[in-house]
């Protein structure tokens, strides 16, 4: 089975500090991970991913994640926060099994 | 390019009355299918999922079905619907892989 836990629901950041946005996975194989962001009254939008290839993976708008195995987390990051970042960001796990399974999502504020 | 479509948009009905949720994706053929439900704090809930015309995976018991008459057509139904099936519906495709899931503007449901 699979499961995603993203472990905060609400995350604030003043603009112009690094956002850290935390996920861990539970896989009984080699997971795909992906991170979405939903903006208001908006749909979902890929991020990034990572498929068994490097494990720093780069994404739009300035994000990355790591895939760490040992701690089976996958957390988004980004250098420095913009107030366009504001949005509610989902961690997906997916695998052989063609399911791709939601965290809760995080929302992120970004302070001026 | 591919593009998904979901309709209707809004969609208010009284308790007891049927529903009929349509979704297709032009531009690429046998893609995996999917159906979401997005409560606030949630997250995306898998509903039910199809990796070919006929065959429909569901995830949660519930007061809904699926069905995938044609190769890229996705219909989600109820013969009588529940107050809590009140909710944010998202139709999504995929290539498979897993590769990126693509989703459609969403329809939401108000059961009065």
């Amino acid at each position: 089975a699979q499961s995603v836990t993203q472990l905060d629901s609400h995350v604030s950041v003043s603009e112009g500090t690094p956002v850290l946005l935390r996920c861990n996975y539970s896989s009984s194989y080699s997971p795909s991970l992906f991170w979405y962001v939903q903006h208001p009254n908006k749909g979902l939008q890929l991020l990034l991913k990572y498929t068994s290839a490097a494990t720093l993976v780069k994404g739009i708008n300035g994000f990355e994640a790591e895939f760490k195995k040992s701690e089976t987390s996958f957390h988004l990051t980004k250098p420095s926060a913009h107030m366009s970042d504001a949005a509610e960001y989902f961690c997906v796990v997916s695998g052989r099994t063609y399911k791709y399974i939601f965290g809760t999502g995080t929302r992120l504020k970004v302070l001026a | 390019s591919q593009t998904i479509h979901q309709w209707p948009a809004t969609l208010v009905q009284p308790v007891g009355s049927p529903l009929s949720l349509e979704c297709t994706v032009e531009g690429t053929s046998n893609p995996n299918l999917y159906w979401y439900r997005q409560a606030a704090g949630r997250g995306l809930q898998l509903l039910f999922y199809s990796v070919g015309i006929g065959q429909i995976s569901s995830e949660v018991p519930q007061n809904l079905s699926a069905s995938r008459p044609q190769d890229r057509q996705f219909i989600l139904s109820s013969k009588k619907l529940l107050l809590s099936d009140s909710g944010f519906y998202l139709c999504a495709w995929s290539e498979g892989g897993p590769g990126e899931l693509f989703f459609g503007e969403g329809s939401r449901l108000t059961v009065l």
